[in-house]
């Protein structure tokens, strides 16, 4: 079956640790994106990248890096200069033309105490 | 002001009752838009796209009022399996185009 996986579900990081969120896909996207989602807020785009080496920052990437060296693979890290990094994260892939229609893995739960 | 702003909820309705929840966006550069389904707890998945003629999928309608930026959705003869959270989506067009999201309506329904 093809889809998204996110390891792990759950994540607890002592603060001041870097931690690396996977995601990976076999859909055969080009497009891959990372959301946030917080209580009460909607979905807040951190970074995307729209083909393989080529990422760019969404609208809250301080604290955060990816890379993208394989078509199948996008993690993310969060740094310890994330100021707020607990949240339910969320990695998502679409087809070019397609932004609309995202395909989201399971998300990452992160707490970071 | 949020981008996209809806109601929170919850919505508490009883089985076959129908629902109706808004949602009102602000970016005059607001090109698509689409309602996301949300267990709890899970990924979003999209439910349908929103159209100014309108858009019907079974139980469900979307409507898209351009001039109020106004968009709804309607659930008619609510089931159990119909409680989650409806997210109002709104595709930006810009440099890249993104997805922007509500925060989300929450549905409850109850034997």
């Amino acid at each position: 079956d093809g889809g998204i996986t996110q390891s792990p579900k759950y994540l607890f990081r002592k603060e001041g640790q870097n931690v690396t969120l996977s995601c990976e896909q076999n859909l055969n996207h080009d497009a891959m994106y990372w959301y946030r989602q917080d209580p009460g807020q909607g979905l807040r785009l951190i970074y995307y990248s729209q083909i393989v080496n080529d990422f760019q920052k969404g609208d809250i990437a301080e604290g955060y890096s990816v890379s993208r060296e394989k078509k199948e693979s996008f993690p993310l890290t969060v740094t310890s200069a994330q100021k707020n990094p607990t949240a339910f994260y969320l990695c998502a892939s679409s087809t070019p033309g397609q932004t609309y229609e995202q395909y989201f893995g399971p998300g990452t739960r992160l707490t970071v105490t | 002001r949020k981008e996209v702003e809806q109601d929170p909820g919850p919505f508490n309705v009883p089985e076959g009752a129908t629902v109706a929840f808004n949602c009102t966006y602000s970016n005059s550069a607001s090109q698509s838009f689409f309602w996301y389904r949300q267990d709890c707890r899970k990924e979003p998945k999209l439910l349908m796209s929103v159209y100014s003629s309108g858009n019907e999928d079974g139980r469900f309608t979307a409507q898209l009022n351009r001039a109020s930026q106004y968009i709804s959705l309607l659930i008619r003869d609510s089931k159990l399996s119909d409680s989650a959270t409806y997210l109002c989506v709104v595709l930006i067009s810009g440099g890249y185009n993104k997805l922007i999201f509500g925060a989300g309506t929450r549905l409850a329904v109850h034997p």
